[in-house]
């Protein structure tokens, strides 16, 4: 079963700092995709960044950075520099080759403080 | 522009009516979802359809029967609504089943 764990519920942090997200996932199959969106106070649910379970290679966007780690199925999302504009509920998302959905993590509320 | 496109934005009704969720997309996909978010934040999968076929009904009550007439539309209609049907429905598309999808702006559904 496609399973995400999300086990931070809320991080608040001063503006400028670093943060981590983290991201754990459970499945059986071989072959998957891992995705982050960003969920605004605006509502709007913003894709971040894909991943395919045969590329480990990180990624690095601007301020934003991802790792992934299939030895510890973990999918960990870092803000570098934080913003206030940063602020958002992230989620971690899975879907497995042979699957038509999207799996979420419980989400993150991140809060940076000015 | 808009990518995926929902109406309405809000919708507040009473217990027992019957509404109707309206979702676009000009993206030229192939797969449309809807996605229901409750009070805690968390997005579940409702229905999932492929070039106008449905794939995915992940146990919901058949008071919800979502409609596609063509590729580019999928619909969603709810009949007798409940309090517990409030919360915030996405609908969603993607190229296919491995890439992303891109998401609606939300319909925030409040029964009273």
């Amino acid at each position: 079963a496609q399973k995400v764990t999300q086990a931070q519920t809320e991080i608040s942090v001063v503006e400028k700092e670093d943060v981590t997200l983290d991201c754990v996932y459970e499945t059986r199959d071989t072959t998957y995709y891992l995705f982050w969106y960003k969920q605004p106070p605006s509502g709007e649910l913003v894709f971040l960044i894909r991943r395919n379970s045969f590329d480990e290679q990180n990624e690095i966007s601007g301020r934003y950075s991802w790792n992934f780690q299939k030895s510890t199925s973990s999918f960990n999302f870092t803000i570098t520099a934080s913003q206030v504009v940063d602020s958002a509920v992230y989620f971690c998302a899975l879907k497995d080759r042979g699957a038509q959905k999207l799996v979420f993590g419980q989400g993150t509320r991140l809060t940076i403080n000015p | 522009d808009t990518a995926v496109s929902q109406t309405p934005k809000y919708l507040v009704t009473q217990m027992g009516n019957d509404k109707s969720i309206k979702c676009e997309q000009n993206l030229g996909h192939d797969t449309m979802y809807w996605y229901k978010q409750d009070s805690k934040k968390f997005l579940k999968i409702m229905f999932s359809y492929n070039n106008k076929e449905l794939i995915i009904n992940e146990t919901v009550p058949n008071r919800f029967s979502p409609k596609s007439p063509d590729k580019a539309h999928l619909n969603l209609h709810i009949n007798s609504l409940e309090l517990g049907d409030s919360a915030v429905y996405f609908c969603a598309s993607s190229s296919d089943r491995h890439t992303e999808a891109f998401f609606g702006q939300g319909t925030r559904l409040t029964v009273v």
